[in-house]
């Protein structure tokens, strides 16, 4: 089975850190996800990548990069850490998109907490 | 833009009592339409996919059915075990899925 890690279960920053949200897949996947969820909106799409070094945002990017050096390996980065952008972040890898055959595998999520 | 709406918001059921969770979608192009489970602190597990109007997946006491705008996830006889939010994602034209908010499911002993 596709196993997909996130680097921290639970975290806690101060407004204004920068923070690095790790995530790291084992099936060769190439494509990477970051979404967030909070409670009411779903989930939402911050930022995708479907290869090494490519990426595209996603409907909300605002305050967020990534990056994607190596193929099995996608991190979202908060540049200055505001308390809005506390939430649950997941990661998911997929063999394919568009085509309605892309399985989404997800990480168990890393909850965020700005203070 | 793609819409998709799900519900009820919550859902609290008796041990062996059936129900159905409702996937409303305003897609274009739909390619297919993907249904989700999700544990607390957990996150989301894939149950189905259903590809075209008509068609329907089963997976223990979980159907999932497809029409052109809708997608319902009947739970027969449902066991506490079955509590969880579970989450449907129609994929159209756009770049990316869209998914709903949920529904929450409990199924008390």
């Amino acid at each position: 089975d596709v196993k997909v890690t996130q680097s921290s279960r639970y975290l806690v920053k101060r407004t204004g850190e920068k923070v690095f949200l790790e995530c790291v897949q084992d099936m060769d996947h190439e494509n990477m996800f970051w979404y967030r969820q909070d409670p009411g909106l779903g989930l939402r799409l911050i930022y995708f990548s479907y290869d090494v070094k490519m990426k595209e945002k996603g409907d909300i990017p605002e305050g967020y990069s990534v990056s994607r050096e190596k193929k099995e390996r996608f991190s979202l980065i908060l540049e200055s850490a505001s308390t809005n952008q506390t939430s649950m972040y997941l990661c998911a890898s997929s063999l394919e998109v568009g085509a309605g055959n892309e399985k989404l595998f997800f990480g168990s999520g890393t909850q965020l907490s700005v203070l | 833009e793609d819409q998709v709406t799900q519900s009820p918001e919550a859902l609290r059921l008796q041990e062996g009592e059936s129900s159905s969770l409702n996937c409303s979608y305003t897609v274009s192009g739909l390619r297919g339409l993907f249904w989700y489970r999700q544990d607390p602190g957990k996150g989301p597990e894939f149950l189905f996919t259903l590809y075209s109007a008509g068609e329907e997946k089963e997976k223990e006491r979980l159907k999932a059915t497809l029409t052109k705008k809708e997608s319902f996830l009947h739970i027969t006889a449902p066991k506490p075990e079955d509590s969880a939010t579970y989450l449907c994602a129609p994929r159209g034209s756009a770049r990316q899925l869209t998914f709903g908010s949920g529904t929450q499911l409990t199924v008390l002993p």
